[in-house]
Parts: structure tokens; C-alpha cells; sequence
């Protein structure tokens, strides 16, 4: 069965620096990938989608991109703020519907 | 525009007892999803529902679990006879009824169960 694995030890930057975060996947490349952020104590909140035919998707600071060769999926924040300090969760869709499966999510910390 | 409301926020039983969590999708919205998240964990997908009906329950345990999603009202995710390792954050999930597979998922604030 698909496997999503992420960096599960936590990611500390700087301030204004550009931070990335790895996203793998076993098996078969998915037809989708979605980033979501999830915050202490709330509900995962869905940031990117990107199909296996994009390379890259860009949102404000945010990028992703998408290498079916090397089975990955990186996440870039550029110009991270210490509000961008959060567990950020990779997910495909893996049955039928919208099912999804994520990750265990690598959390980020932005320091001053 | 509300979005995915759950409730209750928190709920503490004891074991043995019954535990109901509420979840009504967004407006518009008749798809319905339950994962699990234990600490440390991701999120572990339970069951996925339309109106009056379980799509797919391939997450859920074989006993004392069980979801619904009538017509009228939330959707119910029921635990029976519950147990310390119930103990997690329930998050409910909803998506718009369209037949594309790649749709977004909104999730509510979700209800952390304690069992004691």
C-alpha cells in the first residue's frame, strides 16, 4: 500500500530564511499531493494542491514542487516569519472519493 | 459562513461509557470525513460518509465504532464502551459533492476524547 513518510524531527530556521520540507511517497506516484498546516490544538487548514503532471505550484511565499522521478514532494517557505511556525502535513488521495492519507507532518519553527 | 464545526471541543468519560462526537460540514457540503490523531501521530483516517450513507469505513475498528451522517443533522461518530487507548483528537473533515477526486478537505477544530 502507498506510504507517505515525512521528516518527522523538527525543523528549526531563522527568520527570513527560506525553509523546506520533504515529502516521500512509496510506491506508485499519486495523482495529487496537498500540503495542509496544522496548528496546536486545531484542525489541519489545506494550503497547496499539485497534480502529478505540475512540476511547481506557487501561493504567495509558498511553493511546492512535485519530482515523480525521485518520488518527493518539497515544500518551500520563503521569507518564513515566526507565524509560520506550525506542523505542516503532506497528503494523497489513495481510495475512492477524497479519502485521504497523510503524513505524520514535520513541525516548523521559525526563530527571531 | 460557518465553517466545519464540531463539538463538543473536549469530552471526558470514564471507561465503559459511550462517547458521541458531533460534526456538521460546512454549508453546502455533504461529504463527510472522521480521522483519528494520536500524539505523535498523523492523522489516521476513520470513515468516509454522504447523506445516509458509509462510502468507505475501511479505517474504522471492527468493534464499538460506528458513524452516521442522516439526512437531517450532524454527522455522529459513536464510540461504545470506551477504552484509555480511545483517548485521542477526533477530526472531522468535509468537501464539496463533486466527482473530481482532488478536492480539498476542511477540517473543524476537532474533539479531544479522554478516557480516565
Amino acid at each position: 500500500s502507498q506510504k507517505i513518510e515525512q521528516n518527522s524531527e523538527a525543523l528549526n530556521i531563522q527568520e527570513g530564511k527560506t525553509a523546506t520540507l520533504t515529502c516521500n511517497y512509496t510506491n506508485y506516484s499519486p495523482a495529487y499531493l496537498q500540503w495542509y498546516r496544522q496548528d496546536p490544538g486545531r484542525g489541519p487548514v489545506f494550503l497547496l494542491l499539485i497534480r502529478e503532471n505540475e512540476k511547481e505550484k506557487r501561493k504567495e511565499r509558498l511553493k511546492v514542487t512535485f519530482d515523480t522521478t525521485l518520488k518527493q514532494s518539497l515544500f518551500h517557505i520563503t521569507a518564513s516569519q515566526p507565524a509560520d511556525s506550525a506542523t505542516y502535513l503532506c497528503a494523497h488521495g489513495g481510495g475512492g472519493g477524497n479519502k485521504l492519507t497523510f503524513g505524520t507532518g514535520t513541525q516548523l519553527k521559525v526563530e527571531l | 459562513n460557518a465553517g466545519v464545526m464540531q463539538n463538543p471541543r473536549h469530552l471526558v468519560r470514564r471507561r465503559g461509557q459511550e462517547a458521541r462526537l458531533r460534526c456538521s460540514p460546512m454549508k453546502g457540503h455533504s461529504h463527510v470525513y472522521w480521522y483519528r490523531q494520536l500524539p505523535e501521530e498523523g492523522l489516521k483516517f476513520m470513515v468516509y460518509l454522504q447523506k445516509e450513507n458509509i462510502i468507505d469505513e475501511s479505517g474504522m475498528p471492527k468493534e464499538r465504532f460506528s458513524a452516521e451522517f442522516p439526512k437531517e443533522g450532524p454527522s455522529i461518530l459513536r464510540i461504545q464502551q470506551v477504552v484509555r487507548g480511545d483517548s485521542a483528537a477526533y477530526f472531522c473533515a468535509s468537501s464539496q459533492p463533486r466527482f473530481a477526486t482532488n478536492e480539498k478537505l476542511f477540517f473543524g477544530s476537532g474533539t479531544q476524547l479522554s478516557v480516565l
